[in-house]
């Protein structure tokens, strides 16, 4: 997972935005993605954006995609405390078939 | 409601006994992975499956093998465990051509080798 990068921890206040941001390095990725884990769960995907996205919104979340830089954000508006979790952003690899590779997670920490 | 079900949520395990960790997902899905999940360390890639009895190694098979006789079905092996396996093993499938909609994860086996 060292291809794709991401800070550990967020901390954040209720009713804040959040921002979590992920850099990847395989440019060929069709797709990148968004996975929640929720504690002592396997992971949901959360979101998806296809690479000739610049934005994709869904209800409190918005992806951006910066392809030139390899930069992904995940925006959380009016963060709760159920947004909870550890957030793993992944890009695809050709290996036969497209093959995610998770970056190594940011824990989110919303404080009431 | 579809699903990959692991069998066990927590195993306990000596050093050099042999550990079966099993996956079943009930979604027909042509592919099947196993991660192990450490802290810090995110999701590391095992092996994965494209079809019944094709297995290829992903980034880090040292010490794992898997099974895949059935297609919906998906073992990993620990041939003799050792503590520097004491994970979080994630197994997860998708469909064929359906990437977009991603993977869909187990709930995860916590394997301790004591």
């Amino acid at each position: 997972g060292e291809d794709v990068e991401q800070s550990l921890f967020l901390s954040v206040r209720e009713g804040d935005s959040s921002v979590i941001n992920c850099t990847y390095t395989d440019s060929s990725s069709t797709y990148l993605y968004w996975y929640k884990q929720e504690p002592g769960a396997g992971l949901q995907l959360l979101t998806y954006i296809f690479s000739n996205m610049d934005m994709k919104q869904d209800q409190r979340l918005t992806v951006l995609l910066n392809k030139k830089d390899k930069h992904l954000s995940l925006r959380i508006a009016d963060t709760q405390t159920g947004d909870s979790a550890i957030y793993f952003c992944a890009d695809e690899r050709r290996r036969g078939s497209y093959i995610p590779t998770f970056g190594r997670g940011t824990s989110l920490i919303v404080h009431p | 409601d579809v699903k990959v079900t692991q069998s066990s949520r927590y195993l306990v395990k000596r050093t050099g006994e042999k550990v079966f960790l099993e996956c079943v997902q009930d979604m027909d899905h042509e592919n099947m992975f196993w991660y192990r999940q450490d802290p810090g360390l995110g999701l590391r890639l095992i092996y994965f499956s494209y079809d019944v009895k094709m297995k290829e190694k992903g980034d880090i098979p040292e010490g794992y093998s898997v099974s895949r006789e059935k297609k919906e079905r998906f073992s990993l092996i620990l041939e003799s465990a050792s503590t520097n396996q004491t994970s979080m093993y994630l197994c997860a499938s998708t469909a064929q051509g359906v990437i977009k909609y991603g993977y869909t994860f187990g709930s995860g086996t916590r394997l301790t080798v004591v």
